[in-house]
Parts: C-alpha cells; structure tokens; sequence
C-alpha cells in the first residue's frame, strides 16, 4: 500500500515569495491534516479535510495560507507572502476516519522543510 | 492548555536499558496515542489506548493510562539504537488530534 505522498521535499524562499506544496493521502482516506512543525516542538494542526470539506482551520493564518482539496483527494498548502516565522516542516496526514467520529490513527508523509530567508 | 505535556523533553540511556515517557493533559479525552519521529522524517504511529483502557502493549512497547490522573506512560523495553527518535503522545477527541512537543530519547550503543 502506498503511503501519504508530499512534494517538494525540501523548499527554499525568500520572504514575501510564496510557496506551495503538495500532499497525495491514502487511497480511501477521507480526512486529510495539514501539520506544521517548527523546529524542536510538536506538530500543530494548521487544516483538516473530510472528503472536500473543511473540518477545523481554525490555527491557520488566513492572510497568507491557504489550502485546497478538489475533489476531496489530494491537496495543496499554499503561503504567500511568505514570512521568516513560516520556516518549518509541513506535514501532511491522512486517516480513515469520516463522519463524526473519535480520531483514530494517522498516516504521516515525509512532510515538506520549507526555509524562509 | 489543550495539548499534552511530555516529561522527560530528553532523555539518554544506554542500549538494553528501559525507556520510560510520560504524557500528562488537562482536557477530557477519547484516547490518547503515541507516535514516533525519527530525524527529518514523518511521524509514524505507534500505539492508540482508548479511555476505558488501562493498558495496551505491542513488542517492546508499553502504553498505559490513568484518566483519573490524565497522565499517560511510554514504556521502551531493552531499548536498541535504532529507538533513537522523538516520541510525541497526541491527545485524541472528536475529530481533533493535538500534538505534544515531545521527548528526545538518545539510546547509546
């Protein structure tokens, strides 16, 4: 089974460029998570998908991020401008759940590095 | 605050020895998961206990729960090289799942 796929690996940019990057969940995964993590702490939670739908943005800086999921499988962040702040690793997730349900086991990609100069 | 709070942040300890994290949480919650993040990569999950239970095992791992105490314990038995990662628990509720920071374990050959 393949597993969550996100693209580019590592990014570069200077501030006030804008970036996107790119996640492929689980094939049949329903939710998808978008996760940022800044060096040394834990993964917040910046976007949840069910299907093509919007769970909880409620972390996510809407001035300068957006994300989208056609279709209601793979999903795209997107910062602009970008800020020196935004230097970290977005990690995309994806989990069987759907439905209101109790949040069950979650797929993690490679996640994105993303640096901001 | 809503995220649960490792103890140990780091933790170093010598091949074959046992590895022992806490997580402890202030919020209700409908279980409570352990995952695994090795250098530059993803997370990857470990366990899932849910709150009617007290304990879950799998190989050298040994979850438990107290909801009484909101805490929760990581348990790594005779600990290899290779456990050397970050540990993080993640408080599980309706549709949400929120990240601790972690524990850094360094196992020494």
């Amino acid at each position: 089974e393949a597993g969550v796929a996100q693209s580019p690996r590592y990014k570069i940019i200077e501030k006030r460029q804008s970036v996107a990057f790119w996640c492929n969940p689980i094939s049949g995964h329903a939710t998808l998570y978008w996760y940022q993590q800044i060096l040394g702490q834990g993964p917040k939670l910046l976007i949840q998908f069910q299907n093509n739908g919007v769970v909880d943005d409620s972390q996510l800086p809407k001035d300068r991020f957006s994300a989208e999921r056609l279709k209601g499988v793979d999903s795209t962040l997107k910062i602009q401008p970008a800020k020196l702040e935004d230097s970290a690793v977005y990690l995309c997730a994806s989990s069987l759940s759907s439905g209101r349900t109790n949040t069950g086991e979650l797929f993690f990609g490679e996640g994105s590095r993303l640096t901001v100069l | 605050s809503q995220q649960g709070e490792e103890d140990p942040q780091a933790l170093s300890i010598q091949e074959g020895e046992n590895a022992t994290m806490n997580c402890s949480y202030k919020t209700s919650i409908n279980n409570l998961q352990w995952y695994r993040q090795n250098s530059g990569r993803g997370l990857v999950h470990l366990i899932l206990i849910r709150s009617n239970e007290r304990e879950k095992h799998s190989g050298r791992l040994r979850v438990t729960l107290d909801t009484s105490k909101k805490s929760s314990s990581l348990l790594i038995t005779a600990s290899r090289a290779a456990d050397t990662a970050s540990y993080f628990c993640a408080l599980g509720g309706y549709n949400k799942l929120i990240f601790g920071a972690g524990t850094r374990l360094a196992v020494h050959p």
